[in-house]
């Protein structure tokens, strides 16, 4: 069975901070999302990623296949940043079957 | 509007009765995903369909649920009589094909499922 790992659970930073949030799995992976879920409880996907690294703005996200690690990073971080952020992987044949992660409240205060 | 569209936003059910969610995925998105999110739990996998191929039902946490998806687009989410552990947030959510490469999963706001 898949597991998915984030952490931390909980994080407080002040305004202009860089912040990374980590995630850990169990078995090999076909593909690793990262999404921000609002206060409102809206999802909005950041990152689908299989290898390497991307960027999108301030954020980077990162993967290490041999790991099974991920890492979420936010740099000169803001208040509008304040969400919970959820790693989820895909593996064997079904791409749409998402194991999550519990999700890393983030809170930025100015 | 070009984003997921789910209905109802809100359903208080009566312990016992069905119900029935409802998701427009956006136009010419040939994967739909539904997800639940239960209070105080992280989001858990339902069902995934991925244009004619028989849908993936192994997240399905009992057979009091089921889920059609007519003519490639509209899908609807029945739970037959519905249990308090029902209450969840059910997420669904559409790709322009498999969640995989660069096909990110856009999603609905959610119908949030009440049982009383």
């Amino acid at each position: 069975k898949n597991e998915v790992e984030q952490s931390p659970q909980n994080l407080t930073a002040q305004e202009g901070e860089f912040i990374t949030i980590n995630c850990s799995y169990s078995v090999g992976i076909s593909a690793l999302h990262w999404l921000q879920q609002h206060p409102g409880g809206g999802i909005v996907s950041l990152f689908m990623l299989s290898s390497g690294k991307k960027k999108h703005g301030r954020l980077i996200a990162t993967i290490n296949i041999q790991e099974k690690h991920s890492s979420l990073h936010i740099t000169a971080s803001h208040p509008r940043d304040s969400a919970v952020y959820i790693c989820a992987v895909a593996y064997g044949g079904s791409q749409g079957n998402l194991i999550f992660g519990k999700g890393t409240k983030l809170s930025v205060k100015p | 509007g070009a984003g997921v569209s789910q209905s109802p936003s809100n359903k208080v059910t009566e312990k016992g009765k069905d119900v029935e969610l409802r998701c427009d995925p956006i136009s010419g998105h040939t994967a739909l995903y539904w997800y639940r999110q239960s209070l105080g739990q992280g989001l858990e996998f339902l069902i995934y369909f991925q244009g004619n191929s028989a849908p993936d039902k192994s997240g399905l946490p009992s057979d009091r649920f089921s889920a059609e998806r007519t003519g490639g687009s509209v899908s609807t989410l029945t739970i037959q009589r519905t249990q308090q552990e029902d209450s969840a947030v059910y997420l669904c959510a559409s790709s322009t094909r498999d969640s995989s490469y660069n096909s990110p999963l856009h999603f609905g706001n959610g119908t949030r499922l009440t049982v009383t």
